[in-house]
């Protein structure tokens, strides 16, 4: 089973600082993927960053990068010189291999955080 | 049009309405998959279909009954839904491979925006 965990429920930052949000993440798979999704209030879930699970490095994507600290079961995703837009929920999710037979892994979501921009 | 379409954005049912969600991606994607999504809640995933086939059902009550006509699209009819299935619903898709345990695990989901249902 998979379990992802965002134990941040909101988080407050001002404008063109950096801010962490954290997901720690649990699984039997030797093989997964980590994602982060942004959900702005209108409601679409929007794709981030990807890390997968034999990267030896982080991912980045412009003002987003991803620390992957595979030991400790980590993901956290640093979003620098925030702005405005950047207020939303955010959502970590995993992927792992699948069981096998008509299991082909699902997408676990942790609870999100919800990130708020100030001017 | 690209992506992953939802229709309608918005819906306001009454509880003896019948009323269907659509969805339509234009990825070519062969994985779809039906997502509640309440206030407060974590994401709910419902359904699952894989190359048009039905392979999860979350425990999902039968007043939601999904449709899969093609790879392409994926519908969830409704009808008599109590209040508290008033949530937003999402729809994605992913391309995975054909046989399952092959690790999908590098295909992320693309979401559409969502149906905002209220049921009164």
């Amino acid at each position: 089973a998979q379990k992802i965990t965002q134990t941040q429920p909101g988080m407050f930052v001002q404008e063109k600082e950096a801010v962490t949000l954290d997901c720690t993440y649990d699984t039997s798979d030797q093989s997964y993927g980590l994602f982060w999704y942004k959900q702005p209030s209108s409601g679409e879930m929007i794709f981030l960053i990807y890390q997968g699970s034999y990267d030896e490095q982080n991912a980045t994507e412009g003002r987003y990068s991803l620390n992957f600290q595979k030991a400790r079961k980590s993901a956290n995703l640093v979003i620098s010189a925030s702005q405005l837009g950047d207020s939303a929920m955010y959502f970590c999710a995993m992927r792992g291999v699948g069981a096998g037979g008509t299991s082909y892994g699902k997408l676990t979501f942790g609870q999100g955080t919800i990130l708020t921009v100030h001017p | 049009e690209t992506g992953v379409t939802q229709t309608p954005r918005h819906l306001v049912m009454g509880m003896t309405n019948k009323k269907s969600l659509k969805c339509e991606q234009h990825l070519g994607h062969n994985a779809m998959y039906w997502y509640k999504q309440s206030a407060k809640k974590p994401l709910e995933l419902m359904f699952v279909y894989n190359f048009k086939e039905q392979t999860e059902n979350n425990s999902v009550p039968s007043r939601f009954s999904p449709e899969c006509p093609n790879s392409s699209h994926l519908f969830l009819h409704l009808h008599t839904l109590q209040p508290e299935d008033s949530a937003l619903y999402l729809c994605a898709s992913s391309q995975d491979p054909r046989s399952p345990g092959q690790g999908p695990y590098y295909y992320g989901y693309t979401f559409g925006s969502g149906t905002r249902l209220t049921v009164v």
